[in-house]
């Protein structure tokens, strides 16, 4: 079973419609981190969690919201989505040791497309 | 501005020969460096890390080496494989607070037999 699973693997949506993207995880990490990727921009952050009740903005939170729901559980909404949303949209964690390793793991990604 | 660069072109190499791929940062002050792989349709893979004090970083075919001064990653992977051909992305961590990872574009590697 992988350690970070997303859900959907792939979603087509509408303009204006409200959709959630799911991340749940059995690494037993704190941190926890949701990225896009566009083909020629790489991977950006959009939001990430330090623990059930840490929530902060990444660089490009805008149109985005999530919800922690558990230590496991971290989801991604789109409140009216736009097509400039369409892309490649990774969860990742971290173990959050506080020091200078923190490599991310990530689930195998959401694949979204908005007409 | 900030930018962190890596060839955007793929990398074609022979089996057998050494791939090195580059990362260069401007306008960073990394504490540390980390390489991941990505294959199609997958999430990236941590790879290395190294620290901005270390000049040099191997792991069994993969070395990585950082050069501050310069403001450049290399990563080599030596005895290159078919199974090597992926996508490379380099990511700077600097120590503002939360060490957050910029990623760079990664290139593409393919190795042909």
């Amino acid at each position: 079973d992988a350690d970070v699973t997303q859900t959907p693997r792939n979603r087509i949506t509408k303009t204006g419609k409200r959709i959630m993207l799911e991340c749940s995880q059995t690494k037993g990490h704190d941190r926890m981190y949701w990225y896009r990727q566009d083909p020629g921009l790489g991977l950006r952050l959009i939001y990430y969690s330090f623990d059930v009740k840490d929530i902060n903005k990444g660089e490009i939170s805008d149109g985005y919201s999530v919800s922690r729901q558990a230590q496991a559980k971290f989801s991604l909404s789109l409140e009216s989505a736009i097509p400039n949303q369409t892309a490649l949209y990774f969860c990742a964690t971290s173990e959050g040791t506080g020091g200078t390793n923190e490599k991310l793991f990530f689930g195998s990604g959401t694949q979204l497309s908005v007409l | 501005s900030q930018k962190i660069e890596q060839n955007s072109e793929a990398l074609n190499i022979q089996e057998g020969k050494t791939a090195t791929l580059t990362c260069n940062y401007t306008n960073y002050s990394p504490a540390y460096l980390q390489w991941y792989r990505q294959d199609p349709g997958r999430g990236p893979v941590f790879l290395l890390l190294i620290r901005e004090n270390e000049k040099e970083k191997r792991k069994e075919r993969l070395k990585v080496t950082f050069d501050t001064t310069l403001k450049q990653s290399l990563f080599h992977i030596t005895a290159s494989q078919p199974a090597d051909s992926a996508t490379y992305l380099c990511a700077l961590g600097e120590n503002t607070g939360f060490q957050k990872l910029v990623f760079g574009t990664g290139t593409r590697l393919l190795v042909s037999p």
